[in-house]
This record gives C-alpha cells, sequence and structure tokens, in this order.
C-alpha cells in the first residue's frame, strides 16, 4: 500500500477553519484518498473520501491537488466535538478490502 | 440502521482462559473486520472476512481465532493469551469487494470496540 504522511499534531482555536494536510507522493492511478477520524474512546469514523475532485460533504470537504501527491482535509467550523484523531488513508478500487492506518494526525481544539 | 455492535465491552481474563468477542452488523454488508488498536497506536488490521469467507489474515498468531457463522455475525475467540495481546478490540463491516471491484463508497463502519484486559 502507498504511504501517506501527516504531522503528529495539531491546534486549532474553536470555531475557526482547520486544514489538515496529507502527503501521499506515490500514490498509484487507482488509488482513493480516504479519511478517517477517531474520537476519543470510540471507533474510527469515515469522513470523507475523493479520487481527483475536491469533494465535500456534511462533516468536511477535501481538497485534492492537482497531481494528487498532496490532499487536505478542511473542517470548516471546528468544535469541540472535532478533537480527534484524523488518519488519511490510500485504498486502490481494484485491491482488497484492506484499510491500513497511518500514524494519524491529533487534532486538539482549544475553546 | 448503521450501526456496528460489539460485546462485551470490557473483558479482563486470565492467560489459561477462553474468551470470545462478539460482533454483529445488520446493513447487509457482506465484508467483515477485525482490528486491534494498542494504546497511542493506530487500528492495526486482523483479519477480513468476505462473503462470510476469510479473505486476509495478517499472520495472527493461532490463540486468535476467527469465526464468521453468517453475514451478520463476526466471532474472534480466544485462547491462552498473553498479557501483550491486552489492548482494544475493533469490528468493522462494509459492502466488500464484487466481481474484483470495490464500490468507491466502501466506507468501513466501525463498533466501540471491546477493550481486552489480559492478567
Amino acid at each position: 500500500d502507498a504511504k501517506t504522511t501527516q504531522p503528529n499534531s495539531m491546534e486549532s482555536n474553536e470555531e475557526e477553519p482547520v486544514h489538515l494536510p496529507c502527503n501521499h507522493s506515490t500514490i498509484s492511478g487507482t488509488d482513493y484518498i480516504h479519511w478517517y477520524r477517531q474520537l476519543p474512546s470510540q471507533g474510527p469514523e469515515y469522513v470523507i473520501h475523493g479520487l481527483t475532485s475536491n469533494v465535500n460533504n456534511r462533516m468536511a470537504s477535501l481538497a485534492i491537488a492537482e497531481d494528487r501527491k498532496s490532499s487536505t482535509l478542511i473542517l470548516h467550523r471546528a468544535t469541540l466535538r472535532d478533537a480527534a484523531v484524523y488518519y488519511c488513508i490510500l485504498r486502490d478500487n481494484f485491491g482488497n478490502e484492506k484499510l491500513t492506518f497511518g500514524t494519524g494526525t491529533r487534532l486538539t481544539i482549544i475553546p | 440502521d448503521t450501526e456496528v455492535t460489539q460485546t462485551p465491552k470490557h473483558l479482563v481474563m486470565g492467560m489459561t482462559n477462553k474468551k470470545s468477542l462478539k460482533c454483529e452488523q445488520h446493513m447487509g454488508h457482506r465484508a467483515m473486520y477485525w482490528y486491534k488498536q494498542k494504546a497511542k497506536k493506530p487500528p492495526e488490521l486482523m483479519f477480513v472476512y468476505s462473503y462470510e469467507k476469510l479473505s486476509i489474515n495478517e499472520s495472527v498468531p493461532s490463540r486468535f481465532s476467527p469465526e464468521c457463522p453468517n453475514s451478520s455475525l463476526l466471532n474472534l475467540h480466544l485462547h491462552a493469551l498473553q498479557p501483550e495481546d491486552s489492548a482494544l478490540y475493533l469490528c468493522a463491516s462494509s459492502q466488500g469487494v464484487y466481481r474484483g471491484q470495490m464500490s468507491s463508497y466502501n466506507e468501513q463502519f466501525f463498533g466501540p470496540g471491546t477493550r481486552l484486559t489480559v492478567l
């Protein structure tokens, strides 16, 4: 599986936008970019995914670089409930069902 | 119903005990997963069942024995565990692979986990 690189931790003020970066320079043409997050004492939950175009859903936006070697998860207005570990994961759409988690970014929200 | 349930929530067992973890989903998913997560670490895949058949075993020791009795249920049988096996055990499910291709919406739904302590 292609590898992703994320900062270990980030802090953001409540009610401000948060940009979580992810580098994936060895991404292949059939790899989708998935984001999951894990809130304290919970299992991971799906956030968003994309292939080439930017994506929006009710939780977040995903901005994908034109060369696809990096992406950014955007939380438009962070709340205390967004404090979690955010994982950026590459997944081959023609591969098997494996989801390989990297170390992720621990996001702290400051009230 | 988009929920994956796991029982028990907590389990304490001795090294000579035999116990089982249970996982259930009613979303019609055909892929189910076991992950192990140590404190402050990411989840690590252990097993994948696809259409009730074991499709991936990530070289897990035989003291962990998975079972998929039907498409809604997944068990993990534990026997002769070691203290280093203490961890959070997460179950997940997804639509699964069909004819060699996953739907791009093949997100995994995770349960809350079972916190296992081996004494």
